[in-house]
């Protein structure tokens, strides 16, 4: 069975300094990977996604993510966040076939930035 | 990134009534569609999955009378809320699986839909 776990609910940083957002996952075979941010009232965009390429993935925005299979993480990370980074952050896992397109998603990161 | 419309952005409606909301893929096309709910400070939750010319797939718990979804089309899916109750209002979210020279198996999601029932 697949599932994402999102270690912290809330992260708080100073505008400028590094961002973390921690996502772990379980998954029985090769996953694809995904996170997404969501601003207030707003529908989903997606940040970057994983799907067995290379270990290191690029987003928008600066963002990006490295997944580590012998920590079953994907975490995502930022050198220097940006009041507008301020948002809820989904970490999520296709599950399934390939094909389905299903989707499990963490609870989720409040991610704070304070100027 | 592939742009998904969803239509309307907000919508109040009377107990008892029912609701229509639209998610439209604006530039692509996509035979398979997603409903998610969405309740305050929590994470999206899989309603349906919506099938262009089947039946959707509906979720363990999820009541296929109470949400009707059709997908008459490779570029619209629809949700009615029929007879809507105050437990139904929450944040309504549809996405669009893209396939093809736009990559496989990435979900471009709505701006979502806020339904309130008084």
């Amino acid at each position: 069975a697949q599932s994402v776990t999102q270690l912290d609910s809330h992260v708080s940083v100073s505008e400028g300094t590094p961002v973390l957002l921690r996502c772990n996952y379980s998954s029985s075979y090769s996953p694809s990977l995904f996170w997404y941010v969501q601003h207030p009232n707003k529908g989903l965009q997606l940040l970057l996604k994983y799907t067995s390429a290379a270990t290191l993935v690029k987003g928008i925005n600066g963002f990006e993510a490295e997944f580590k299979k012998s920590e079953t993480s994907f975490h995502l990370t930022k050198p220097s966040a940006h009041m507008s980074d301020a948002a809820e952050y989904f970490c999520v896992v296709s599950y399934g076939s390939s094909n389905t397109g299903k989707l499990i998603f963490g609870q989720g990161t409040t991610l704070q930035v304070k100027p | 990134g592939a742009v998904v419309s969803q239509h309307p952005s907000w919508v109040i409606c009377k107990s008892g009534t029912s609701v229509k909301i639209e998610c439209r893929s604006l530039d692509f096309q996509a035979t398979t569609m997603f409903w998610y709910r969405q309740f305050p400070k929590q994470s999206l939750m899989l309603m349906a999955t919506s099938n262009e010319g089947s039946k959707a797939t509906y979720e363990q718990g999820v009541e296929k009378d109470k949400f009707l979804i059709n997908h008459a089309s490779l570029t619209l899916s629809t949700l009615t809320v029929t007879s809507a109750h105050p437990e139904d209002s929450s944040f309504y979210i549809c996405s669009a699986l893209t396939g093809g020279i736009r990559g496989k198996n990435i979900q471009y999601f709505g701006a979502g839909t806020r339904l309130s029932v008084l």
